[in-house]
């Protein structure tokens, strides 16, 4: 079973600039996570759809970070003006529904850098 | 609210030791629990988990049992090897929507 894809792997802006990174999750998985990992941190909920709703976005700035999952399958998350404290790895999860007990599958992450 | 207390690192041991990382958490409710390996260069995978008090999750030769009356998950290994070096990071899942919450993560080193 083909895993989490995510594209880019790397990527450096400079600030105010605008990025965008790509998620595409296991096949038939309904919940989709964003997720922000800065260096020496664990990872941080951003967002969080199931299916082509959102669930949760209570941590998602929302003034520079937006996330899309169109027709509920992959999913974009872009940030405009991107910050210097933006640097981080965005790690995209899915699982196959988003009760506690489903587990949730991680892509290798985007590495952003902004300077 | 809902948090992971990890123990910090890095931790270095030399093969055949035994490991414990210790993980203590704060929810509401009644959380499933995690722990995630990140091996140099690769994403995050699930290595066990606990569902429910008193249940004990193990997968390659690593236990943890979650305790409700101490709020912890302690991960071990009684013997680890070079292949173990790795972030180990402890998480929890809320009861609602499976939003989780992760630790700091600890970085385990094991030296022959």
């Amino acid at each position: 079973e083909a895993g989490v894809a995510q594209s880019p792997r790397y990527k450096i802006i400079e600030k105010r600039q605008s990025v965008a990174f790509w998620c595409n999750p296991i096949s038939g998985h309904a919940t989709l996570y964003w997720y922000q990992q800065i260096l020496g941190q664990g990872p941080k909920l951003l967002i969080q759809f199931q299916n082509n709703g959102v669930v949760d976005d209570s941590q998602l700035p929302k003034d520079r970070f937006s996330a899309e999952r169109l027709k509920g399958v992959d999913s974009t998350l872009k940030i405009q003006p991107a910050k210097l404290e933006d640097s981080a790895v965005y790690l995209c999860a899915s699982s196959l529904e988003k009760g506690s007990s489903y587990e949730q599958y991680f892509g290798p992450g985007t590495r952003l850098t902004v300077t | 609210g809902n948090s992971v207390t990890q123990m910090e690192g890095p931790v270095t041991l030399s093969e055949e030791a035994f490991l414990t990382i210790n993980c203590t958490y704060t929810a509401t409710g009644y959380p499933s629990l995690f722990w995630y390996v990140q091996y140099p260069g690769e994403g995050l995978q699930l290595l066990l988990k606990a569902t429910k008090a008193d249940d004990k999750g193990s997968n390659k030769g690593f236990e943890a049992t979650y305790r409700k009356e101490t709020t912890s998950f302690h991960l071990e290994k009684g013997s680890v090897q070079v292949s173990d070096s790795a972030v180990y990071f402890c998480a929890l899942s809320a009861n609602t929507g499976n939003q989780f919450y992760f630790g700091t993560g600890t970085s385990l080193t094991v030296i022959p």
